[in-house]
């Protein structure tokens, strides 16, 4: 079964500054899809960037960019130039490509704060 | 595109009670998601409708639980006999075909509390 791991609880990043959060994930499928997903205070869940795995550059969304590490199932996501609304909680989220379903798999999640 | 809709946004109800909530998902989507989110964690996974057709349950779905999408629009998820247990966020999510790479739109969720 795959999982995903965000072993970073809590993160916390100045106004302007760059932060980086982690994930891993374990899957013994070949082609799969990555996601970051935001989720701000009382607020719906909206993705920020997708990954395809069998793509070798890293995905990029304005201020928002990906690492992705194939080999060592790593994809974690920059946020450059953080911004006070950028504070949520994120999920990194692992879906695979086969079967009916494509149900996504979550992390448990970071918690990002942006100080102003 | 007015989004994924649910209802209600909170309940509150004593143990033992059947609570039900609804999801209206983006018109033109024919997946639709249900998953489960306690405080601290990631959602998980519970079921998933493709048109009508309930096509995967979870093993997180007890036989308390029961989801339907009879016209392949709406869904409702019932809960019978509420445990405190099944405090939680429940969220609806929607998407189109084809494949893994089409985003789900999330709904804003129904924060169920069972006394």
């Amino acid at each position: 079964a795959q999982t995903v791991t965000q072993s970073q609880p809590e993160m916390s990043v100045q106004e302007a500054e760059t932060v980086t959060l982690s994930c891993t994930y374990d899957t013994s499928e070949s082609d799969y899809y990555l996601f970051w997903y935001k989720q701000p205070p009382s607020r719906q869940m909206i993705l920020v960037i997708r990954q395809e795995a069998y793509k070798q550059q890293n995905a990029t969304e304005n201020r928002f960019s990906v690492n992705f590490q194939k080999a060592a199932k790593s994809f974690s996501l920059k946020i450059s130039d953080s911004q006070l609304g950028d504070a949520a909680m994120y999920f990194c989220a692992y879906r695979g490509y086969g079967g009916a379903t494509n149900k996504l798999i979550f992390g448990t999640g970071t918690l990002l704060a942006v100080q102003p | 595109d007015t989004g994924v809709s649910q209802d209600p946004r909170h309940k509150i109800t004593k143990r033992g009670q059947n609570v039900t909530f609804r999801c209206d998902p983006i018109s033109e989507h024919n997946r639709l998601y249900w998953y489960r989110q306690t405080l601290g964690q990631g959602p998980e996974f519970l079921t998933y409708f493709q048109n009508e057709a309930q096509l995967e349950k979870s093993r997180l779905l007890s036989d308390r639980f029961s989801a339907e999408r009879p016209k392949g629009s709406f869904s409702t998820l019932e809960i019978q006999r509420t445990e405190q247990g099944d405090s939680a966020m429940y969220l609806c999510a929607s998407s189109t075909n084809p494949g893994p790479n089409s985003p789900l739109h999330f709904g804003n969720g129904t924060r169920l509390t069972v006394t």
